[in-house]
């Protein structure tokens, strides 16, 4: 079965830090590109990042409120993909999904998707 | 970066109603538009990808259009299931952006 599943969520306090693994199975894993997407509490969702294959180059982007402050990372020896947040602000309350990219050809184009997603962890920054 | 607007932000509608959800970008985006739903305590599920083609498995009641800065969503015939939040997401460019969602509520 093709899944993710999200770990390492929980309570921590203004200015700490945490993260987040993601063990992904039924699939081959260090083939795809990964992101990692939140949506806080009653809000929409917010890009977080994604980091590609390193048969694509292993490079790692950003949204503008986490960079410098959380960093993606990937063990493909082990299947799973991290989320590491340091300087944890109130803002940054969020569930966090993490997420298979796919890219589905149509009409000569190749359109990447957010085609799999993880149950999400929930994060909660205290002030 | 790429905004993206959705309207309406929410809309209530009953079951065999037609529904159309806009969303348009701040620049041309081509059609590197995706939709999602996603119903409360769930992650969003892909809907249509390229602003017009079909997930597997999604049922033929949704379509969308459009291309360039101006996008829909229509579900031809509302059915009960339907009642969810709906984005819009482009892909063009990096970072990655969705609309504010779409609240689908019951009439």
């Amino acid at each position: 079965e093709v899944q993710l599943v999200e770990s390492g969520g929980g309570l921590v306090k203004r200015g700490g830090s945490l993260r987040l693994s993601c063990a992904a199975s039924g699939f081959s894993f260090s083939k795809v590109s990964m992101t990692w997407v939140r949506q806080g509490p009653g809000k929409g969702l917010e890009w977080v990042g994604h980091i590609k294959s390193y048969t694509d180059g292993g490079t790692t982007d950003y949204a503008a409120p986490v960079e410098g402050r959380f960093t993606i990372s990937r063990d493909d020896s082990k299947d799973t993909l991290y989320l590491q947040m340091n300087s944890l602000k109130t803002e940054d309350t969020a569930v966090y999904y993490c997420i298979l990219d796919a890219d589905y050809f149509d009409s000569g184009n190749f359109y990447n998707v957010f085609d799999l997603w993880g149950r999400g962890a929930l994060v909660t920054v205290s002030s | 970066d790429i905004q993206m607007t959705q309207s309406p932000s929410s809309l209530s509608a009953s079951v065999g109603d037609r529904v159309t959800i806009t969303c348009r970008a701040s620049q041309g985006i081509r059609t590197y538009l995706n939709w999602y739903q996603q119903k409360p305590g769930k992650a969003p599920d892909l809907l249509i990808f390229g602003a017009s083609n079909l997930q597997s498995g999604v049922p033929s009641r949704f379509s969308g259009s459009g291309s360039g800065t101006d996008f829909a969503l229509t579900i031809s015939i509302l059915q009960p299931e339907d009642f969810a939040t709906y984005y819009c997401q482009q892909s063009f460019s990096v970072p990655r952006t969705f609309g504010q969602g779409t609240k689908v509520d019951i009439k």
